[in-house]
């Protein structure tokens, strides 16, 4: 069993829905929970991190970490088409902070005008 | 801004055959590392590095080397490449400021080893 599982998807969504992404993790040593996006060709980028639990917004992005139920969450409000990407979900103990992630395998996001 | 600079950014190998993977860094970050990407299993840590002659391996070293021997540069090398190294390989740095520095990535080589 992976330490961080993560749907695949394609989730198909149209322009200005909210999103739902979400990933399930085994370790409860993990501490920092980032979410990184990816576009088709290039390097991942980080969106938003947050340590330990609770929630963090940033503009049209919400991440919510639930340690208790082991569950992390990233919410996109009215989604644009140039929100299509891979969204990977990827965590760490608190002792090596951004160092040795785990990552999810991504899910696909596709958002259609 | 560079930031992290994979080359090159594709490759076709034969078995056995071997070759570096460079990556360079121009944000004098102490912490470097290499991942591959492959379908359906995420990306994995194959070896980091937390300064100047300093390495170690993650999850997946078998079959890779590196050094550390400026803080700029982290190359990796496939001694004897095998199919099963075929994969896309993704550079990152990082300060050591642990609770507030994430990994930046480069764009990442793709490697086919026939």
């Amino acid at each position: 069993q992976k330490e961080v599982e993560q749907d695949p998807g394609p989730l198909s969504v149209p322009e200005g829905a909210i999103v739902s992404l979400n990933c399930t993790y085994s370790n409860s040593a993990f501490q920092y929970f980032m979410w990184y996006r990816q576009y088709s060709r290039k390097g991942p980028e980080l969106l938003m991190y947050t340590y330990s639990s609770g929630n963090k917004e940033d503009g049209r992005f919400t991440a919510q970490v639930d340690k208790s139920s082991k569950y992390i969450s990233l919410f996109i409000r009215d989604s644009q088409p140039s929100d299509s990407a891979t969204y990977l979900c990827a965590m760490s103990p608190g002792n090596t902070g951004f160092q040795k992630l785990v990552f999810g395998t991504g899910t696909r996001l596709l958002v259609s005008p | 801004n560079a930031g992290v600079t994979q080359t090159p950014k594709f490759q076709v190998l034969k078995t056995g055959q071997s070759m570096t993977l460079q990556c360079a860094q121009d944000m004098n970050h102490e912490y470097m590392s290499w991942y591959r990407q492959d379908p359906g299993m995420g990306l994995r840590l194959i070896h980091y590095s937390v300064g100047a002659g300093i390495t170690d391996q993650g999850e997946v070293p078998n079959g890779y080397n590196v050094s550390r021997s400026t803080t700029e540069d982290f190359p990796l090398r496939l001694l004897s490449a095998a199919p099963s190294q075929t994969s896309v390989y993704f550079c990152a740095s990082s300060s050591t400021d642990r609770g507030n520095s994430p990994l930046h990535f480069g764009n990442g080589t793709r490697l086919t080893v026939t």
